[in-house]
């Protein structure tokens, strides 16, 4: 079965620092990739996707990156935090099909830049 | 590009009663529509979805019904319990074969049920 790892669960940063957090995912292959961000009651916010190894789309600018430097493998980086950076920061994976893309979720990484 | 919309953002129904959670999306192109469960620090959760080839879907006590002419898409919840508590997101994709599709999702029900 398909499983999808995301870690850290939680992370205080202060601003300015880097960041780099970390999605796997096992149990299939050439999976499309998701991250998004949740602020403090709200919904989701696509950040960026991708169909495979480093094809990246960003949907919102700002000063966070993403990277796919393996098949199951999706990064999110920023050279310097700020502020406004704190949320919910959630990986997921989906696959095409005739159904649609179905997209299946990590536990997520609490980010509080202080 | 795709605009979800959902209301409202907070609902609160008596155990027993039911739920309505409704959606609007802008993009004729979108064909599928999914309803997420997220219970309290953790990611959300698939509970149901729906095609655009299809009217109404239903799961025992959850039930989405799509009007695609209107672009309106609804959740119903029926004898809601208390483990239906839960922020409640609606979302909508296109199908790609070529490409990755958005998956845009809308800005969350928060739902309580009283005992």
């Amino acid at each position: 079965s398909q499983t999808i790892h995301q870690w850290p669960a939680t992370l205080v940063q202060p601003v300015g620092s880097p960041l780099s957090l970390e999605c796997t995912v096992e149990g299939t292959s050439n999976p499309n990739l998701y991250w998004y961000r949740q602020a403090a009651g709200r919904g989701l916010q696509l950040l960026f996707y991708s169909v495979g190894i480093g094809q990246i789309s960003s949907e919102v600018p700002q000063n966070l990156s993403a990277s796919r430097p393996q098949d199951r493998q999706f990064i999110l980086s920023s050279k310097k935090l700020l502020l406004s950076d704190s949320g919910f920061y959630l990986c997921a994976w989906g696959v095409q099909g005739a159904r649609g893309t179905e997209a299946f979720f990590g536990q997520g990484t609490r980010l509080t830049v202080v | 590009g795709e605009n979800v919309e959902q209301h409202p953002s907070t609902l609160s129904v008596q155990e027993g009663d039911s739920a309505v959670i409704k959606c609007t999306y802008s993009d004729s192109a979108s064909n599928y529509f999914p309803w997420y469960k997220q219970e309290l620090g953790k990611g959300p959760q698939l509970i149901i979805d729906i095609r655009s080839n299809v009217g109404e879907k239903k799961d025992q006590r959850i039930a989405v019904t799509l009007n695609k002419t209107a672009k309106h898409f609804s959740l119903h919840i029926t004898e809601t319990q208390p483990e239906d508590s839960a922020v409640y997101f609606c979302a909508a994709s296109e199908t790609r074969y070529s490409s990755a599709s958005k998956i845009i999702f809308g800005s969350g029900t928060r739902l309580s049920i009283r005992p």
